[in-house]
């Protein structure tokens, strides 16, 4: 059993394109995270939810939408598709308190041609 | 601000010597720290964290971290490095008062025959 899935796993698109990522969680956390993971391998928090509701929406262009329909899912959605949105895209999911970390999915790797 | 900084980008080591990773964190309150390691084309993966009590901390793989609040380091170390533990390894910072963790920059490690 896949604790934190996300699918898909490779993803090549052209600009302009809108796309979406989608992550979903059977440890009964209650939070979700998205990170970005640039070609330096930099890891940047984009958004977090709790319970789903958004609790951290750092500095990401407004192309970029996440969506929780439940606590167990967090979908993230991409419009007009640039060429430097090309990384890896991590979903990661916790408990509240970040004591316990995160467990992570095994990311997207989004390439814009 | 809360910072992590990991000096070494990159590391070799000969297969069978000892490790050090070095992480050192910037943070107001107490933190919680992680070493996350992360294969080839794989999500990342908990090797260890520290909240409070006994300052050296065990994980899987053999690894270990001591935590010296005096220098605000934790240093991940292994006595006997395998080749399978080739890797990008990031050091995170987190706290109760913090949903999310903030990652080091990460440092690979090669191991050599």
């Amino acid at each position: 059993d896949t604790a934190v899935s996300q699918t898909p796993k490779y993803l090549v698109t052209q600009m302009g394109n809108d796309k979406s990522i989608k992550c979903e969680q059977n440890l009964g956390h209650d939070t979700m995270y998205w990170y970005k993971q640039d070609s330096k391998k930099f890891l940047k928090i984009m958004f977090s939810y709790n319970n789903k509701e958004l609790i951290i929406n750092e500095t990401v262009p407004n192309r970029f939408s996440p969506k929780s329909p439940d606590k167990a899912h967090l979908n993230l959605h991409i419009n007009s598709l640039e060429l430097g949105d090309s990384a890896v895209y991590f979903c990661a999911s916790s408990q509240t308190d970040s004591y316990y970390g995160y467990t992570f999915g095994s990311g997207t790797r989004l390439t814009v041609v | 601000a809360q910072s992590v900084t990991q000096p070494d980008i990159h590391i070799t080591v000969s297969e069978g010597a000892s490790l050090e990773l070095r992480c050192n964190y910037s943070y107001g309150a107490t933190p919680y720290l992680f070493w996350y390691v992360q294969s080839p084309g794989q999500g990342l993966q908990l090797l260890l964290k520290y909240f409070s009590g006994d300052t050296l901390v065990q994980g899987i793989k053999g690894f270990e971290a001591e935590f010296k609040r005096s220098q605000s380091s934790f240093n991940l170390r292994k006595p006997s490095v395998h080749w399978s533990d080739a890797a990008e390894y990031f050091c995170a910072v987190g706290a109760r008062s913090q949903g999310n963790l903030i990652f080091g920059k990460g440092t690979k490690l090669s191991v050599k025959p």
